[in-house]
C-alpha cells in the first residue's frame, strides 16, 4: 500500500520552463520534507513543513519553492529549471515525535532538464 | 565483509556472509540515527533506528551499533542475501529548534553488492 505517493515518476522539462512536482500521503503525518538526490549522492534536504510552517534550508536556491495546501499534499515548484537541477526529488513524511520518528519516503520523481 | 571509513563507495560480500557497513557522523549533538536502504529507482526504505541513549539495537537480521565517543555508527547484516544488494545510507537527526522538530541529514552511501 503506497503511503507516500509522488507524481509523476518521471518528468521532463525544458531549460527555464517552470515545473511542479507533487506528493501526497495517506499517513496523516504533520511533517513533510523535500529532498534532492543527484546521481550517486546522498539525499540533500531542501525544505520541510511542520504543519503549515515552512522551513527552508539556508543553501536551498530561491529557484525552489514549495506549497502545502493541506495535510495530505505538498508541491515542489522549480521556477526556472537549469541543467544542474536534473535529479531525483524525494518527498518524505514523519510524525511529530520531537524528532525521533523515522521518515517515510516516496519513490521519487526523476526530473530531466533538456 | 566490512566497509571502512565514510567514503568507501562499494562493499562486495559473498552470499551468506555477514556484512558490516560503517558510517561516521558529524554532529556530536545528534541524538537519533537511522539506517536506510535504497534500491535502484526507489526511495530510501527504513531499516533500523537507534537513539543516543543506546549503543546497540537489533532487528531482524540487522544490528546497529552506536559509538558516541568517536561518532561512529555501523550496520551489521547477518547472512547477507542477494535481496540485500542496494545502497545503504546512515542519517543523523539534527534538532531544528525553530520548527520544533528534527531534520534528517544523510551521510554518503555505501553500495552493497552480494555475490551468489
Amino acid at each position: 500500500d503506497a503511503m507516500v505517493i509522488q507524481n509523476p515518476r518521471y518528468q521532463v522539462t525544458q531549460f527555464g520552463k517552470p515545473v511542479t512536482l507533487s506528493c501526497s500521503q495517506t499517513l496523516n503525518h504533520n511533517v513533510m520534507y523535500w529532498y534532492q538526490q543527484k546521481s550517486s549522492q546522498a539525499p540533500k534536504l531542501l525544505f520541510h513543513y511542520y504543519d503549515k510552517d515552512f522551513n527552508n534550508e539556508a543553501d536551498t536556491p530561491d529557484n525552489f519553492q514549495s506549497r502545502r495546501p493541506n495535510t495530505s499534499f505538498c508541491f515542489l515548484d522549480i521556477r526556472s529549471p537549469g541543467l544542474g537541477d536534473a535529479a531525483m526529488y524525494l518527498c518524505a513524511t514523519s510524525r511529530d515525535e520531537g524528532g525521533y520518528s523515522p521518515l517515510h519516503f516516496g519513490n521519487g520523481t526523476r526530473l530531466t532538464v533538456t | 565483509g566490512e566497509s571502512v571509513g565514510l567514503h568507501l563507495p562499494t562493499l562486495s560480500v559473498q552470499e551468506g556472509d555477514n556484512s558490516i557497513i560503517n558510517c561516521a557522523y558529524s554532529n556530536s549533538a545528534s541524538d537519533y540515527f537511522i539506517w536506510y536502504k535504497q534500491e535502484s529507482g526507489k526511495g530510501p526504505q527504513f531499516i533500523i533506528d537507534i537513539r543516543s541513549n543506546m549503543d546497540k539495537r537489533q532487528g531482524q537480521r540487522v544490528t546497529v551499533l552506536l559509538n558516541k565517543t568517536v561518532k561512529h555508527l555501523s550496520l551489521q547484516i547477518a547472512a547477507t542475501q542477494p535481496g540485500d544488494s542496494a545502497v545503504y545510507f546512515c542519517a543523523e537527526n539534527i534538532w531544528h529548534g525553530s520548527s520544533n522538530t528534527g531534520k534528517l541529514i544523510f551521510g554518503q552511501g555505501t553500495t552493497l553488492q552480494v555475490k551468489p
